[in-house]
């Protein structure tokens, strides 16, 4: 089956830790994205990549970082330097990112710093 | 300014009876596109249905449909026939094309949470 796995489910992290979050899909989709959303908003964008080797920063990239080696794989790290990492952290993938593809999300991962 | 505009955070409906549940939108971008979203209490998100602005009809997946009145700039989507496992936050994006260059991110609401009662 296709799809998009993120791993873990849910993570906890101390203060000052990196951590890094894992996306992978098996679509063959060129661009994967990578949201924030904390209770009571929408998502915000983080980064997103439409190809292998790009990415651009998206609204709230401040503290995150993130690689697109292969087409497959689109890691998360937070970083120590994200003042409130606390939230649910969604990826998303879309054939090609152009006007009317919709984008398919994995099942997300709840992070906790402790 | 809020660019997508979801004026019910939470609403109920009986089953089996249609429920609307509300976006307006703000654009001047002449082509843009929207798109509704299910998240139910596991997080994931769940594409449900998609109107181009330039879509001459309005989009309908099977229960799902959009009342999509451009002049108003809204797109309320509606459900029929609603179903115990309907219920869930309910999330309206809009992505436009040309303002937004090569930026491809979608515009997110902050969504309407549907309880349907048995």
């Amino acid at each position: 089956d296709g799809g998009i796995t993120q791993s873990p489910k849910y993570l906890f992290r101390k203060e000052g830790q990196n951590v890094t979050l894992s996306c992978e899909q098996n679509l063959n989709h060129d661009a994967m994205y990578w949201y924030r959303q904390d209770p009571g908003q929408g998502l915000r964008l983080i980064y997103y990549s439409q190809i292998v080797n790009d990415f651009q920063k998206g609204d709230i990239a401040e503290g995150y970082s993130v690689s697109r080696e292969k087409k497959e794989s689109f890691p998360l790290t937070v970083t120590s330097a994200q003042k409130n990492p606390t939230a649910f952290y969604l990826c998303a993938s879309s054939i090609s990112g152009s006007g009317g593809d919709e984008q398919f999300f994995g099942p997300g991962t709840r992070l906790t710093v402790l | 300014a809020q660019k997508i505009t979801q004026t019910q955070p939470g609403m109920f409906v009986q089953e089996k009876e249609a429920v609307t549940l509300d976006c307006t939108y703000d654009t001047s971008d002449p082509s843009y596109g929207l798109f509704w979203y299910k998240q139910p209490s596991s997080g994931e998100m769940i594409f449900l249905i998609y109107q181009g602005s330039y879509d001459q009809q309005n989009a309908t997946e099977g229960r799902y449909s959009l009342n999509f009145q451009k002049a108003r700039k809204s797109a309320n989507l509606v459900i029929s026939a609603s179903q115990l496992g309907d219920s869930a936050m309910y999330f309206c994006a809009m992505r436009e094309h040309y303002n937004a260059g090569n930026n491809r991110k979608l515009i997110w609401g902050l969504g309407t949470s549907l309880g349907v009662n048995p």
